[in-house]
């Protein structure tokens, strides 16, 4: 059986780090054409993708966010970290991982059930 | 960013109804779209992968079509399980954007 949790805090101040924990069973991330992604949904809002790291360890950054992120696995502990700096009202959201498959393409097959994220001082 | 634009918002159909949802990728992005189902308090699941693939496990009912800038979604034949809030993502080009979403409730 394949699962992914999110963890990390509820409750952010603004100019404050997040740093958020996915960790995942039943699959390997030291494999090629795999990977886990990190996906938000503000409240009200459309799914918005933040960041990415493969099985080889490439990683992939939304542009508009580079700057803040910064995503790393623990293939030992089956973990991936996805850190967000300089949080802001506006990065309140629900924050899910997702394992990534490379098949025709790539998609996220298996889901977290996300953890809410609010940003508040 | 290539923009996702799908339709209708929400609806409301009766089980045994066929459904359809579009989806319009603002370039083209050849069949590298896929399709889930996100229900509340729920992981969200995928659906459909490659535009017309249907996940191992989704009941033969969903099917996906199209290819370039125009997708479709549909149900053939509703059933209760199906309400939740349908996305479509692209995965052609970095980064990977979804639709709005398409909220389907059962009369």
């Amino acid at each position: 059986q394949i699962t992914l949790k999110e963890s990390g805090p509820t409750l952010v101040k603004p100019t404050q780090t997040l740093t958020l924990t996915c960790t995942f069973s039943g699959l390997s991330l030291s494999t090629n054409g795999v990977g886990v992604g990190w996906i938000r949904q503000p409240p009200g809002k459309a799914l918005e993708w933040l960041a990415l790291v493969y099985g080889n360890d490439d990683k992939r950054y939304r542009p508009s966010l580079k700057t803040r992120l910064t995503i790393s696995k623990d293939t030992s502990r089956n973990q991936v970290v996805l850190i967000m700096t300089n949080m802001d009202p506006a990065d309140t959201a629900t924050y899910y991982c997702a394992h990534l498959k490379l098949v025709l393409g790539e998609v996220f097959d298996y889901w977290g059930q996300g953890t809410r994220v609010t940003v508040s001082s | 960013d290539i923009e996702m634009t799908q339709s209708p918002a929400s609806l409301s159909a009766s089980v045994g109804d066929r459904v359809t949802i579009t989806c319009r990728a603002s370039q083209s992005i050849s069949s590298y779209l896929n399709w889930y189902r996100h229900k509340p308090g729920r992981a969200p699941e995928v659906l459909i992968y490659a535009a017309s693939s249907l996940q191992r496990g989704v009941p033969s009912r969903f099917s996906g079509s199209g290819s370039g800038t125009d997708f479709i979604l549909t149900i053939s034949s509703l059933q209760p399980d199906d309400f939740g809030t349908y996305y479509c993502q692209q995965s052609y080009s970095i980064p990977p954007t979804f639709g709005q979403g398409t909220k389907v409730e059962i009369k």
